[in-house]
């Protein structure tokens, strides 16, 4: 069965510094590789996925997030944050040994000051 | 287009009460799910649904029930309620496609539930 393990818990980051959010994987075959975000009592939303193709993927609003198979690691990333960007942010993991249901991390809430 | 709806948003029980937590979709989507969100745990899954008529476990499932008459609906039923099963719940669906093995969830607004 495969699993997910968020690094960070909580990340404080200041208005217009990068961020980093940390994500690892196990899994014995090939995975889908997701990252959700949840605004504040809000459901989630799908930020950006890994499906096949290239190892890096992007959002609409600046996020990025690469595959990295060796290290099964799927960390996404911000160069510049807004105060909008806080919020609840979800790796998940899906591949075939689960009939492709999506497996979540524990979450890493993004706090941004100004 | 309302996508997917969940009601009461807020609902207070006492130990060993019941009810119902409702769960409306407008996509068309064959697949429905419902998770539990507790604090530092993520989400886990205790039901699912491919399609009317069809449900299954999920991770979690005990004290919980589903059914799915509709394609539209996925209500879930909590017969005995437990303090353990105080949390916030989340009801989602998704297309899934023969030759697609993945798709994108789409997530309501959650119901939070309190077991006192």
């Amino acid at each position: 069965a495969q699993s997910v393990t968020q690094l960070d818990s909580q990340v404080p980051v200041f208005e217009e510094a990068p961020v980093e959010l940390r994500c690892n994987y196990s899994s014995s075959v090939s995975v889908y590789l997701f990252w959700y975000v949840q605004y504040p009592n809000q459901g989630l939303q799908l930020l950006l996925k890994y499906l096949s193709g290239s190892t890096l993927v992007e959002s609409i609003n600046g996020f990025e997030a690469e595959f990295n198979k060796s290290q099964t690691s799927f960390h996404l990333r911000k160069p510049s944050v807004h105060i909008s960007d806080t919020a609840e942010y979800f790796c998940a993991v899906s591949d075939q040994t689960n009939d492709y249901k999506l497996s979540f991390g524990a979450g890493t809430t993004v706090t941004v000051r100004a | 287009n309302a996508g997917v709806t969940q009601t009461p948003k807020f609902r207070i029980l006492k130990i060993g009460q019941s009810m119902t937590l409702q769960c409306t979709q407008d996509m068309n989507h064959n697949y429905m799910y419902w998770y539990r969100q507790d604090p530092g745990m993520g989400l886990k899954l205790i039901y699912y649904s491919v399609g009317a008529g069809i449900t299954d476990k999920g991770e979690v499932p005990n004290g919980y029930n589903v059914s799915r008459s509709t394609t539209e609906d996925f209500p879930l039923r909590l017969e005995l309620a437990a303090p353990s099963q105080t949390s916030v719940y989340f009801c989602a669906s998704s297309q899934r496609t023969s030759g697609r093995m993945t798709d994108t969830q789409y997530f309501g607004p959650g119901t939070r539930l309190t077991v006192l």
